[in-house]
């Protein structure tokens, strides 16, 4: 147990469904992020956020819409996804950003099925 | 890129023995850090060895870091079933606020 929750823990959706992926974490870290991993590539970063305010958008497509309510809270509203979308979505948070000797801590992930 | 690379991508060793994963990395950092991901699961921190630092040890697991090669090694010593699983590095560069992780290397320790 990290201290970091993610749920739904699977979802399977059509690409015209609309859903949020919901994490949060317990161990009062100010920097929040969201994560696509897919088979055979590299952990992307989709999102920061450090103290509620996003500081990173690697180029995400607008599909994929963040929210950050707190620093314990983060979301990430989904629409009109892709096949190509399907992934393992992970969150992650930390005391501080890169840069300050600061370790991730990361949830379990929300395995994505897009039909 | 600035992203880790993981060497081997897969590594399959008899319980008891070493196992050794490498990272490369192209820009100057200010930390290299260490994951295990379970299949399917998050990635779990195992260790940070800072940039001024050459050699770190944590239980089973040695890292060293080479800055002016700009890579780093994994060591497992006595490896276990459990320790089954894929290993990031995750570089930390000298600017912005973002992590740097590889495509990892899959381990199999087999018993």
């Amino acid at each position: 147990e990290t201290g970091v929750t993610q749920t739904p823990r699977h979802l399977v959706m059509g690409m015209t469904n609309k859903k949020s992926l919901k994490c949060e974490q317990h161990l009062g870290h100010n920097a929040m992020y969201w994560y696509k991993q897919s088979a055979k590539k590299p952990l992307e970063l989709m999102f920061v956020y450090n103290f509620k305010e996003q500081t990173e958008n690697n180029s995400v497509p607008s599909r994929f819409s963040p929210e950050c309510p707190n620093s314990s809270h983060l979301f990430l509203h989904l629409h009109t996804l892709q096949p190509e979308d399907s992934a393992l979505y992970l969150c992650a948070s930390s005391q501080g950003l890169a840069g300050g000797q600061n370790e991730q801590f990361f949830g379990p992930g929300t395995r994505l099925t897009v039909l | 890129s600035q992203q880790g690379e993981e060497d081997p991508q897969a590594l399959s060793i008899q319980e008891g023995e070493n196992a050794t994963m490498n990272c490369s990395y192209k820009t100057s950092i200010n930390n290299l850090q260490w994951y295990r991901q379970n299949s399917g699961r998050g990635l779990v921190h195992l260790i940070l060895i800072r940039s001024n630092e050459r050699e770190k040890h944590s239980g089973r697991l040695r890292v060293t870091l080479d800055t002016s090669k700009k890579s780093s090694s994994l060591l497992i010593t006595a490896s276990r079933a459990a320790d089954t699983a894929s290993y990031f590095c995750a570089t930390d560069p000298n600017t912005g606020n973002q992590f740097y992780f590889g495509t990892g290397t899959s381990l199999t320790v087999i018993p």
